[in-house]
């Protein structure tokens, strides 16, 4: 078993849409949880990270920890298609940082 | 946010010769760093942790003769894969830790094709 687990998708939806990203982790030692946005043939770029349950919200992305369950989702309202990239899930326990797969998102215009 | 340079961008080269990537952070100091490689549309794969002043830290199945690691300043770490061949072509990405809670700020990535 993955100790971070996500979808690859692809997942596909049209401009204006509700996009909800997530993923599951085995870890009970993860502390800190990240979302990376990384564009095709780029570097991938920090977008969020939280620490404890709950939500935190950054303009239109709400990133989402529920510990109970080791579920981490990350949401994105008013989808554009420069939100059109591949979303990573991470989390971390102290000096390792364990990555997902990463989820592909195309956003329609 | 923490900001990390590569260079170069992308490379080719002969099969044979060796390459040297470098990952500079640029307005912070970084006594760690990280070198991923990825294949195209898989995830990232952590090859090895890179400390300052120290051996660098190997994952199991990367061959640190192959792929040198070098992490002489607290703003510099260099990749070189020596003896490159084809199968070596990949997107190689640097990552430093930074930030409140040791976030990973990752470089730009290095485009490498091996002829």
């Amino acid at each position: 078993q993955k100790e971070v687990e996500q979808d690859p998708g692809p997942l596909s939806v049209p401009e204006g849409a509700i996009v909800s990203l997530n993923c599951t982790y085995s870890n009970s030692a993860f502390q800190y949880f990240m979302w990376y946005r990384q564009y095709s043939r780029k570097g991938p770029e920090l977008l969020m990270y939280t620490y404890s349950s709950g939500n935190k919200e950054d303009g239109r992305f709400t990133a989402q920890v529920d510990k109970s369950s080791k579920y981490i989702s990350l949401f994105i309202r008013d989808s554009q298609p420069s939100d059109s990239a591949t979303y990573l899930c991470a989390g971390t326990g102290g000096f390792k940082t364990i990555f997902g797969a990463g989820t592909r998102l195309f956003v329609k215009a | 946010g923490a900001v990390v340079s590569q260079h170069p961008s992308w490379v080719i080269c002969k099969s044979g010769t060796s390459v040297k990537i470098e990952c500079r952070s640029l307005d912070f100091q970084a006594t760690t760093m990280f070198w991923y490689r990825q294949f195209p549309k898989q995830s990232l794969m952590l090859m090895a942790t890179s400390n300052e002043g120290s051996k660098a830290t190997y994952e199991q199945g990367v061959e640190k003769d192959k792929f040198l690691i070098n992490h002489a300043s607290l703003t510099l770490s260099t990749l070189t894969v020596t003896s490159a061949h084809p199968e070596d072509s990949s997107f190689y990405i640097c990552s430093a830790l930074a930030g409140t809670y040791n976030e990973q700020f990752f470089g730009p990535g290095t485009r490498l094709t091996v002829l």
